[in-house]
């Protein structure tokens, strides 16, 4: 099975700043990497495939990024509604796995 | 608008059984690949299941394979996920998702999620 490895597991930051968060893979996948929004009580969102491509409705300040088994999701301009969960998930073979999750709090 | 409902969550004793649905509106559910994901309390997400459009390929996660079953019937615009030998470890909220294909669908990938259901093994 392909592991997923978020760090970190969580961060503070503030409205207006840009967080980075960081997912690696046990082995290489490709760019078969999306990442999700979850936020508390609710479903997952999907925010980003193949690595870097946007889903439809996504704003601009999600961008995902790398190949193989470093992978990357920057925000910027971090606003009160992106406070929230983010998980990444691989693709690329069964069984699916995911990371483990980076809550992302308000400083 | 796509839509997604999840329901048939409650409280089972353990090794009882239980059958998830998941009722899709607002696209061509037949051509879709469908999946299950489950959330423990306070925990990440985890794969479990996928179907293909016409149910012709399924894959489980391994420590379900045997006790959880995903089917879809497309008339109904409705996935299944029933569920037996059921254990304390298997509470959780369980989402369904559409999935979208890359060209040719050798890779498949999350597109629309349900709002879940909660399942509660408990005695």
């Amino acid at each position: 099975d392909i592991q997923m490895t978020q760090s970190p597991s969580s961060l503070s930051a503030s409205v207006g700043d840009r967080v980075t968060i960081t997912c690696r893979a046990s082995q290489g996948i490709s760019n078969y990497l999306a990442w999700f929004q979850q936020k508390p009580g609710k479903a997952p969102k999907s925010l980003i495939y193949a690595a870097s491509r946007l889903h439809v409705g996504v704003p601009s300040k999600f961008r995902g990024s790398g190949s193989g088994t470093d992978f990357t999701l920057t925000i910027t301009s971090l606003q009160p509604e992106d406070f929230a969960t983010y998980y990444c998930q691989q693709y690329e073979s069964y069984p699916l796995t995911f990371g483990g999750g980076t809550k992302v709090e308000i400083k | 608008e796509v839509q997604l409902v999840d329901s048939g969550g409650g409280l089972v004793q353990p090794g009882g059984s239980l059958r998830l649905s998941c009722a899709a509106s607002g696209f061509a559910f037949s051509s879709y690949w469908m999946t299950w994901v489950r959330q423990a309390p306070g925990k990440g997400l985890e794969w479990v299941a996928n179907i293909k459009q016409d149910g012709s390929e399924k894959y489980y996660m391994n420590s379900m394979k045997g006790r959880f079953t995903i089917s879809r019937d497309n008339a109904k615009n409705s996935l299944y996920l029933q569920m037996s030998s059921l254990r304390a470890e298997d509470t959780a909220v369980y989402y369904c998702a559409s999935l979208y294909c890359t060209p040719g669908c050798s890779k498949i990938y999350f597109h629309q999620w349900g709002q879940g259901t909660l399942v509660t093994v408990s005695s």
